[in-house]
């Protein structure tokens, strides 16, 4: 089993609409959490951590269930400019605390 | 600007051949590190580093080695014993070793002719 699993999708929704990404992760002991964006032959950036109590930012919510050790997010009124690949880390629960990668959810917004 | 980059953009390895992929951070951070991405895949680590003149193996070490003689630099060799090269390599700094946050450059495609 994988460390930090999420569906590859692609994820095909229109412009407006609003999609969610889930990531379940298997160490317990993990502390930290959050999702990245990535674009097409790029480097991947921080979008967002991700705290117990849910966190907003803009059209983003991040949700995190450390009972069922899942982490979400949701994109409300999608733009084509936010079509990417989004990756769900975690850090910690680990030696070295490091991070620990997903394979990433593609999402493409069409117009 | 502070930043982190990485030389070149796109590198070609003939079989047999070592190369060499450039990083360096301007962000006065002491911890740096190698990851690779295959297509659809997560990044695994290859190498990091807390100080320098100290480096650690991370997941996927076999075929590449590294060294860590100025702060600011991090260079990764992949060498001929490593048999499946091309993928995406993405260089990263944090504050410190295990710092959560982690700013990457804008990566090497390595492909193999």
């Amino acid at each position: 089993r994988k460390e930090v699993e999420q569906d590859p999708g692609p994820f095909n929704v229109p412009e407006g609409a609003t999609v969610a990404f889930n990531c379940t992760y298997s160490n317990s002991a993990s502390q930290s959490f959050f999702w990245y964006r990535q674009d097409c032959r790029k480097e991947p950036k921080l979008l967002m951590s991700v705290y117990s109590s849910g966190n907003e930012d803009g059209r983003f919510t991040a949700q995190l269930n450390r009972a069922s050790q899942y982490i979400s997010l949701l994109i409300r009124d999608s733009k084509l400019s936010d079509s990417a690949t989004y990756l769900c880390v975690v850090w910690g629960g680990n030696a070295g605390n490091m991070l620990t990668f997903g394979g990433g959810t593609r999402l493409m917004v069409k117009p | 600007d502070g930043g982190i980059t990485q030389s070149p953009k796109y590198l070609f390895r003939k079989e047999g051949q070592n190369v060499t992929l450039s990083c360096e951070q301007n962000l006065n951070h002491d911890a740096m590190y190698w990851y690779r991405q295959d297509p659809g895949q997560g990044l695994r680590l290859i190498y990091y580093s807390q100080i320098v003149n100290d480096f650690q193996k991370g997941d996927i070490a076999e075929g590449y080695s590294v060294s860590r003689e100025k702060k600011e630099s991090f260079p990764l060799t992949v060498t001929s014993a490593q048999k499946n090269p091309t993928a995406f390599y993405l260089c990263a700094s944090s504050i410190w070793t295990g710092g959560e946050t982690q700013y990457f450059g804008p990566g090497t495609r390595l492909l193999v002719l």
